[in-house]
């Protein structure tokens, strides 16, 4: 399998439940990406790991929690969502963190919607 | 603060050319890119521009003035399949990608 894989696609949630997302990429990229999309915004970043640390954390609320184990893999742990975090989220990766034309590779997302 | 400002929507014609236009005002700049996402998909990338000029790529080129903050992305031969959001994203002094909220380009035949 190539590029960036996420699952699950789509995901239905209540507001006491606890989920993860999962997202691996298979381009030996070292850096990897979480972001929300929602409807008519611009993609939120929302975390950025470079060789499985983490670099960037764009105050995003706690009820949120990455994991990544390994430079291929990325997690979203989630727990006691509010229905306004229902949006598309995406994984992406890189090859780099910064500099020249290091495109970001996306996963096809994850549908996530909270009841 | 950050700002990147596109057009909402777009409509144009099967076989036409489209020019959608991108302002930025960020802190700092080190490259903008174009990319394409079409509806239920993920982004793809499309160009990517860190000198002033037109960069050519079979039917897609893009245009960067750094000096004005502008930059558009042009698609010449329009076919159905180039229906799509195409977002705009500046990467910043900090090297983060800053993105605009995406234009959905709508073809008729």
């Amino acid at each position: 399998e190539t590029g960036v894989t996420q699952t699950p696609r789509h995901l239905v949630m209540g507001m006491t439940n606890k989920k993860s997302l999962k997202c691996e990429q298979h381009l030996g990229h070292n850096a990897m990406y979480w972001y929300k999309q929602s409807a008519k915004k611009p993609l939120e970043l929302m975390f950025v790991y470079s060789l499985e640390e983490r670099v960037e954390n764009n105050s995003v609320p706690s009820r949120f929690s990455p994991e990544c184990p390994n430079s291929s893999h990325l997690f979203l742990h989630l727990h006691t969502l509010q229905p306004e975090d229902s949006a598309l989220y995406l994984c992406a990766s890189s090859q780099e963190l910064a500099g020249g034309p290091d495109t970001q590779y996306f996963g096809p997302g994850t549908r996530l919607t909270v009841l | 603060g950050q700002n990147i400002d596109q057009p909402t929507e777009m409509t144009a014609t099967e076989g036409a050319i489209v020019q959608i236009n991108c302002t930025y005002q960020t802190s700092g700049f080190n490259g903008l890119f174009w990319y394409q996402q079409h509806a239920g998909e993920a982004p793809t990338f499309l160009s990517y521009n860190v000198l002033d000029g037109l960069e050519e790529k079979g039917r897609f080129s893009s245009f960067l003035s750094r000096s004005k903050g502008y930059s558009y992305l042009l698609l010449k031969e329009l076919q159905m399949k180039d229906s799509a959001s195409y977002l705009c994203a500046v990467r910043d002094s900090n090297y983060q990608l800053i993105w605009g909220a995406g234009t959905k380009l709508i073809i008729k035949p």
